[in-house]
């Protein structure tokens, strides 16, 4: 199993562009998250997911879509950046009845 | 806003020290979870305790449990320069899909 994976690992946007964090697992997990972490910050949740065509908030949901057609896909759409999303941005996933969490390596955004 | 806050924010050891890091959390909790970050990588899970659970093992890792006080600690026995890392508690509450995260604390074992 590949587990969970990320695309792009790096990238950088101008002010106002959009572009979407693609994240895929191959694990049949139920749950998917994402997570932005900045330094001193922690981890704070965006969006997640609790099943295929089910998303809900998180704790800095704005300035974010979500979708989740597929249980294996979740991408994170930034409509318009802004220098504030400048940050590291991970996905996880989890099965339903478990706990532990499975990140992937995480995408570096830069906007400028 | 986070659930659960570690202490210290940086911890800085020689290695085969023991370092002990604490986690402190608001509200009533199902489980606690331990994860580590390396430079630049994702999360990676540790161990678990729940609950009704007061003390866990895992190899050199001791996670202790104290609901009433609301705090939890990770212990790592005869640490060395690989477990230079990120140290993240998340705690897990009945209402809660998803687990909430700590700000972490920075370890750095010195050879």
């Amino acid at each position: 199993n590949a587990g969970v994976t990320q695309t792009p690992k790096f990238q950088v946007l101008k002010t106002g562009q959009s572009m979407t964090l693609q994240c895929a697992q191959d694990m049949n997990h139920e749950y998917m998250s994402w997570y932005r972490q900045d330094p001193g910050m922690g981890l704070r949740l965006i969006h997640y997911s609790v099943g295929a065509g089910i998303t809900d908030q998180g704790e800095v949901p704005n300035g974010y879509n979500v979708s989740r057609s597929t249980t294996e896909d979740f991408p994170l759409r930034l409509l318009s950046a802004a220098p504030s999303q400048t940050s590291v941005y991970f996905c996880a996933s989890k099965p339903g009845g478990g706990e532990t969490q499975y990140f992937g390596p995480g995408t570096r955004l830069l906007v400028l | 806003s986070q659930q659960g806050e570690e202490d210290p924010q940086a911890l800085s050891i020689q290695e085969g020290e023991n370092a002990t890091m604490n986690c402190s959390y608001k509200t009533s909790i199902n489980n606690l979870q331990w994860y580590r970050q390396n430079s630049g990588r994702g999360l990676v899970h540790l161990i678990l305790i729940r609950s009704n659970e007061r003390e866990k093992h895992s190899g050199r890792l001791r996670v202790t449990l104290d609901t009433s006080k609301k705090s939890s600690s990770l212990l790592i026995t005869a640490s060395r320069a690989a477990d230079t890392a990120s140290y993240f508690c998340a705690t897990g509450s009945g209402g809660s899909y998803i687990p909430t995260f700590g700000r972490g604390t920075s370890l750095i074992v010195h050879p």
